[in-house]
């Protein structure tokens, strides 16, 4: 079975301090997709990272940056001077590398950036 | 770039009537689209798996006579709450992915549904 563990339910920072969002996943596939999203207030679901189990490599896109340990089976994301526009609720989600097959989430973790 | 729309946005609906909910995709063909909902301060829970010209595929606990899937073309899919009571209020989300299989999967804004 597949499963996405977010731990931090909520997590409160100031503006510009760095702030790591922890995401641990159980699968028995031996390839299979990661995902971190953003949905703000209004609902919708902002796509951020796509990593395939395959790539180990971590990535840097501006403020964000994740980190995939396959050891720990863990994917983690931080968010480097963090904005009160990045105030919103973070999902990380896992699918099989299987054409039709749909995203499991966990249960997200909802950052609260103040000015 | 890829683009679901889902319409409508929101509704508000007496107890007893029905509600149905579009999703499109409007620049790529998708075999599979899913429906997930999410409930206040909650996860996305995925509902089904609507396959093109076939029947969905129901998650454990979704009853399918209760939320009605049909996906008659490959860039519709609707999923219809039949009979929708207080406690169906959430918020509805759909995805497709391109049929080019492990292409990522691009969600709709969501429909919040208010069943009063």
């Amino acid at each position: 079975a597949q499963k996405v563990t977010q731990a931090q339910t909520e997590i409160s920072v100031v503006e510009k301090e760095d702030v790591t969002l922890d995401c641990v996943y159980e699968t028995r596939d031996t390839t299979y997709y990661l995902f971190w999203y953003k949905q703000p207030p209004s609902g919708e679901l902002v796509f951020l990272i796509r990593r395939n189990s395959f790539d180990e490599q971590n990535e840097i896109s501006g403020r964000y940056s994740w980190n995939f340990q396959k050891s720990t089976s863990s994917f983690n994301f931080t968010i480097t001077a963090s904005q009160v526009v990045d105030s919103a609720v973070y999902f990380c989600a896992l699918s099989r590398n299987q054409a039709g097959t749909a995203l499991i989430f966990g249960k997200g973790t909802t950052l609260s950036v103040s000015s | 770039g890829a683009v679901v729309s889902q319409h409508p946005s929101r509704v508000i609906c007496k107890s007893g009537t029905s509600v149905k909910i579009e999703c499109r995709s409007l620049d790529f063909q998708a075999t599979t689209m899913f429906w997930y909902r999410q409930f206040p301060k909650q996860s996305l829970m995925l509902m089904a798996t609507s396959n093109e010209g076939s029947k969905a595929t129901y998650e454990q606990g979704v009853e399918k006579d209760k939320f009605l899937i049909n996906h008659a073309s490959l860039t519709l899919s609707t999923l219809t709450v039949a009979s929708a009571h207080p406690e169906d209020s959430s918020f509805y989300i759909c995805s497709a992915r391109d049929r080019g299989g492990n292409s990522p999967l691009h969600f709709g804004n969501g429909t919040r549904l208010t069943v009063t």
